[in-house]
């Protein structure tokens, strides 16, 4: 069974920095064709996707976003992170991340999401 | 980018009605196009795939089909919980951009 949990801050300042940790479990991140992505919701409005990281450790960004985005993997510890600089109110909004093996950028299996506040 | 856009944002129906939400893409995207449901407070829930491949454990009253540019997601007879929102979403390429969503309201 595939789960995934999102952890991270509640809160932070305009212009920090966010990270967020993505912690799976029921498939190995080195196994060929898996892959993870980050999509975000503010409140009340539709889906984003923000990045993906694939198990041969290829990466795609929003490119509206990709200037201040990083992600990486710890296959070890089971572990994906994801980084966002210049934090703005405008980023408020609760972030997913999602399993994605049978087709790059099908999300079948998401995490419960954690709700982030930019505010100062 | 391709822009991705539903019809109708919202959409209010009884218990046992037949409910189709369109999505059309911006430029082609084949039959790179997925469903999901996402009810309050909680997470998406992936429905369909390709197009038109049910994900393992969705009711078959759900079905979708299209190719190209317009696709449609149906509702057989609608059942009292799937009043939720849905969005449709393209893989075609990296973007992977969402619809708005279409609001599914009980009449």
């Amino acid at each position: 069974q595939i789960t995934l949990k999102e952890s991270g801050p509640t809160l932070v300042k305009p212009t920090q920095t966010l990270t967020l940790t993505c912690t799976f479990s029921g498939f190995s991140l080195s196994s060929s064709g898996e892959a993870i992505g980050w999509i975000r919701q503010p409140p009340g409005k539709a889906l984003e996707w923000l990045a993906l990281i694939y198990w041969n450790d290829d990466k795609r960004f929003s490119p509206s976003l990709q200037r201040r985005l990083t992600i990486t993997k710890d296959t070890s510890d089971n572990q994906v992170v994801l980084t966002m600089t210049n934090m703005d109110p405008v980023d408020t909004a609760t972030y997913y991340c999602a399993h994605s093996n049978m087709s790059p950028g099908t999300f079948d299996i998401w995490g419960q999401g954690t709700m982030v506040t930019v505010s100062s | 980018d391709i822009q991705m856009t539903q019809s109708p944002s919202s959409l209010s129906a009884s218990v046992g009605d037949r409910v189709t939400i369109t999505c059309r893409a911006s430029q082609s995207i084949n039959t790179y196009l997925n469903w999901y449901q996402q009810k309050p407070g909680k997470a998406p829930k992936l429905l369909i795939y390709a197009a038109f491949i049910l994900q393992s454990g969705v009711p078959s009253r759900f079905s979708g089909s299209g190719s190209g540019t317009d696709f449609t997601l149906t509702i057989s007879s609608l059942q009292p919980e799937d009043f939720a929102t849905y969005y449709c979403q393209q893989n075609y390429s990296f973007m992977y951009s969402f619809g708005q969503g279409t609001n599914l309201e009980i009449k």
